[in-house]
């Protein structure tokens, strides 16, 4: 298994401005997945971040917008950038088993998540 | 790109009654996976079902995965409250290192 913290756990932020969200990780992962969940909607996968190579972006977002860090097999984050109201969300990170090197892959662990709402 | 598919988007049940909630996709899934959330918290797994017609049980829940492995279902027996949440199903993604979730079902059970 894996035990997952972020923070900020939530933030109210001015349009414009960056949040910078942090996941960490209880052991090494090869793979830490961003996602957005916006208010009564579903998961959408923002990004795969690998260590030591550039994150992988998902259609509709670009690292401009969401740049992500990993810098080492416990350890990411995902910045928000310029922000408007329509990046409220929640933001979440997983990552799976430690054990889980090649698919199938097994279950996601999810970290608690960081609710941004943007003025 | 992947895409799975949930019916219905609401259930509302009294308290002991059963619910079901379907995962459609146009494709056919290599594994299909269960989340639960719970109003304010974060997806927690379920299961993971691999093979054609599988079923698995888990207490009140019963999981299918169709013949075909396009479909599948979840299944509560005698609802309680604490079965409240949204319910999501999730499919492999294209290149087969994430999975895609469906829209999810939402539960409500009143007492």
């Amino acid at each position: 298994s894996a035990v997952i913290s972020q923070k900020p756990s939530r933030d109210i932020c001015q349009r414009g401005t960056s949040l910078t969200i942090q996941c960490q990780v209880d052991s090494q992962v090869t793979m830490m997945f961003w996602y957005r969940q916006q208010p009564g909607q579903s998961l959408t996968l923002i990004a795969t971040a690998n260590q030591g190579s550039e994150a992988t972006y998902e259609s509709g977002f670009v690292i401009d917008k969401f740049p992500i860090s990993r810098p080492n097999l416990t350890f990411s984050t995902l910045t928000v950038s310029n922000m408007s109201p329509e990046d409220s969300s929640i933001y979440l990170c997983s990552v799976y088993p430690p054990s889980d090197l090649l698919p199938p892959y097994n279950e996601q662990f999810f970290g608690p998540g960081t609710r941004l709402t943007v003025l | 790109g992947q895409q799975v598919m949930q019916i219905p988007q609401y259930q509302h049940v009294q308290e002991g009654e059963d619910f079901t909630t379907y995962c459609n996709s146009s494709t056919t899934l290599s594994n299909i996976q269960w989340y639960k959330q719970r109003p304010g918290g974060h997806p927690v797994f379920l299961i993971q079902l691999v093979k054609s017609g599988e079923v698995k049980k888990q207490k009140r829940l019963t999981f299918q995965f169709g013949e075909a492995k396009k479909n599948s279902s979840l299944h509560i027996t005698a609802t309680q409250t604490t079965d409240v949440g949204t319910y999501f199903c999730a499919g492999p993604g294209n290149y087969g290192q994430n999975f895609v979730f469906g829209p999810g079902t939402r539960l409500s059970v009143l007492p």
